[in-house]
């Protein structure tokens, strides 16, 4: 079965510090991989996904993420935090047996940046 | 600008009595999911449309029921709500099905049951 587990609930970073948000997966399949930041009062938005090719995928706001098999890994990152980017992080793994488009969601990470 | 909807953004019930939660998209999308976020976990998928197909999850309770009249509004019905039902719903749309479609997301619905 299909499962995500994000081991950090919170964590705390300086503004301008880099940032590292970890992800595991479970799926028996090649997983479609997305990474989702939900801010206070708002919906979710999608940062990035991941389905194939190049393991290391950019997304908005300047984000980036990468895919890493061996791990069963998909850790978000970016270089320098901003004040904007304190939110909820949700990282998820799609499952599309028979073609409908089910994301199964970790936890999430919260995210709070001091200045 | 918005282009998923939810109303109320926040509804207070008593146990038992039905609430109904709504969603409207502008997106003009084919698929509508509804998913249920109780507090410090993971959102978790009730059911979904694709048009009017209705998909259910094999643990969804019956006590949770959908309706979707049209393309743009889709509503969430918990016909006997219990304590166990506070969390926040949250509504969702994609232009198809299949792992390569984006899901939008609403701001969601944060219920209380009393």
């Amino acid at each position: 079965a299909q499962s995500v587990t994000q081991p950090d609930i919170h964590i705390t970073v300086s503004e301008g510090a880099s940032l590292e948000l970890r992800c595991n997966y479970s799926y028996g399949a090649t997983p479609y991989l997305f990474w989702y930041v939900q801010s206070p009062g708002q919906g979710l938005q999608l940062l990035l996904k991941y389905f194939s090719g190049d393991t290391l995928v950019q997304g908005i706001k300047g984000f980036e993420a990468e895919f890493k098999r061996s791990q069963s890994s998909f850790n978000l990152r970016k270089p320098s935090v901003h004040w904007s980017d304190a939110a909820e992080y949700f990282c998820a793994v799609g499952a599309f047996p028979t073609g409908a488009n089910n994301l199964f969601f970790g936890t999430g990470t919260r995210l709070t940046v001091i200045p | 600008d918005a282009m998923v909807i939810q109303n109320p953004r926040y509804q207070v019930t008593q146990f038992g009595k039905p609430v109904t939660l709504s969603c409207s998209q502008t997106l003009n999308h084919n698929v509508m999911y509804w998913y249920q976020q109780k507090s410090s976990q993971a959102p978790k998928l009730l059911f979904h449309y694709y048009d009017k197909d209705f998909n259910n999850e094999a643990d969804t309770p019956d006590n949770f029921q959908s309706r979707r009249p049209n393309t743009s509004f889709c509503f969430l019905d918990i016909r006997s709500p219990g304590l166990g039902d506070t969390a926040m719903y949250l509504c969702a749309t994609s232009r198809d099905q299949g792992g390569l479609e984006t899901q939008y997301f609403g701001p969601g619905t944060r219920l209380l049951v009393l």
